[in-house]
């Protein structure tokens, strides 16, 4: 089956460390998305990329990273310059133009120890 | 600044009755307009979209919503509800014109109760 995984479900973060989260896509989509999901907010994006080796900042990029060097796969991590990490992060993508629905992932839970 | 509002946090009804989600947004031009449903701790599902044309557009799970263009609003509507359809949903819009990315709503619960 095509989907989008996301890896892992929940991930633990200790003060001071970086940490990456994964997303990987089998539907051949050349668009991918990171979101920030908290409570009662919505979506926030964080990066975008619509072709292998280029991406965009989101609304709220500051304290993350990412990379985009195979399509299928746009991996964020959360550094430690993120004060706030604790969160629900959603992995998107999409094929074409933006009158396509995005297809998201089963999200991954961070947490701060 | 463009934006989306969903003007409720929470919708509550009863099995069988007729629900209605409201969703109203402030873009420029002409917007792409989207509906997605969240169960807990589980990504969003794509239900319907508005690009152009009839303003009545069909979904899944029976879902249908209505483009108002003077009204700017993209209401989700459903003829009768099932418990099976408590969930979160999020209404996202597209500025063409403008856009870089879908801007979406806050969410709105929705509870169905037996």
């Amino acid at each position: 089956d095509g989907g989008i995984t996301q890896s892992p479900k929940y991930l633990f973060r200790k003060e001071g460390q970086n940490v990456t989260l994964s997303c990987e896509q089998n539907l051949n989509h050349d668009a991918m998305y990171w979101y920030r999901q908290d409570p009662g907010q919505g979506l926030r994006l964080i990066y975008y990329s619509q072709i292998v080796n280029d991406f965009q900042k989101g609304d709220i990029a500051e304290g993350y990273s990412v990379s985009r060097e195979k399509k299928e796969s746009f991996p964020l991590t959360v550094t430690s310059a993120q004060k706030n990490p604790t969160a629900f992060y959603l992995c998107a993508s999409r094929m074409g133009g933006e009158g396509q629905p995005q297809h998201f992932g089963d999200g991954t839970r961070l947490s701060i120890l | 600044a463009q934006s989306v509002a969903q003007p409720e946090d929470q919708v509550n009804v009863a099995e069988g009755n007729p629900l209605t989600v409201k969703c109203t947004y402030s873009v420029s031009g002409n917007p792409y307009l989207f509906w997605y449903v969240q169960y807990p701790n589980r990504g969003l599902q794509f239900l319907l979209k508005y690009i152009t044309g009839d303003n009545l557009v069909k979904g899944s799970y029976g879902f249908e919503a209505e483009f108002n263009k003077s009204q700017t609003s993209f209401h989700l509507k459903k003829p009768s509800a099932l418990v099976s359809d408590s969930a979160l949903y999020f209404c996202a819009v597209f500025p063409p014109q403008a856009g870089t990315a879908l801007i979406f709503g806050k969410g709105t619960t929705l509870s169905v109760s037996s």
